[in-house]
């Protein structure tokens, strides 16, 4: 039961480099999200998707892009990373009471 | 717009009970959870209430929710070194998005 797939891990960017971070889901779940999460300041909602082609903006989406082409998938792109992005990544999948299922994150560091 | 708040820290001597807290401000909140995240994972759902509840208890746990002062809180009975976590408060407000609070670093001291 895999319930919802982050990858990679671990991660070590230069500055302008760019990456994706991969979610995918079993669970036939229309909602996923992306949350970073920092000392001190909890998680904060990046992009949220509500279905197939459809993907919104969350509380701090500056400097990142998602896609929605399928149910199960929904990746994260960096197009030119910042020291600022360095961070623990989040990938969440809602059924319809809220209930989040989160991945295992993805340790992000940008030099 | 929405805000979240908890303490950051709390330590407790195992066996006691804990009792974390959080207010939230959206009045329209329709469910509130409490998450765990044990150090270098993600998080797992403890908990939730319907927010035309009072009280919900599972197990050890005990939920209070205060719907006119907006405050809700986690109890922990007879706490345990393996309840050592960050616990977050979320509401799911209006707009279908969960706000979470910044977290409260539960230490349980033997």
């Amino acid at each position: 039961n895999a319930g919802v797939t982050q990858t990679p891990k671990f991660q070590v960017l230069k500055t302008g480099q760019s990456m994706t971070l991969q979610c995918a889901q079993d669970m036939n779940h229309e909602y996923m999200s992306w949350y970073r999460q920092d000392p001190g300041m909890g998680l904060r909602l990046i992009h949220y998707s509500v279905g197939a082609g459809i993907t919104d903006q969350g509380e701090v989406p500056n400097g990142y892009n998602v896609s929605r082409s399928t149910t199960e998938d929904f990746p994260l792109r960096l197009l030119s990373a910042a020291p600022s992005q360095t961070s623990v990544y989040f990938c969440a999948s809602s059924s319809n009471t809220g209930e989040l299922f989160f991945g295992e994150g993805s340790r992000l560091t940008v030099l | 717009g929405e805000d979240v708040e908890q303490s950051l820290f709390l330590s407790v001597r195992e066996g006691d009970s804990s009792v974390i807290n959080c207010t939230y401000t959206d009045s329209s909140s329709t469910y509130l959870y409490w998450y765990k995240q044990e150090p270098g994972a993600g998080l797992q759902l403890l908990t939730y209430i319907f927010s035309n509840m009072d009280m919900k208890q599972d197990q050890r746990l005990t939920v209070l929710l205060n719907k006119k002062d907006k405050h809700l809180s986690l109890r922990i009975a007879d706490t345990q070194t393996g309840d050592s976590a960050i616990y977050f408060c979320a509401e799911l407000g209006s707009a279908r998005q969960l706000t979470f609070g910044s977290g409260t670093q539960l230490t349980v001291l033997p």
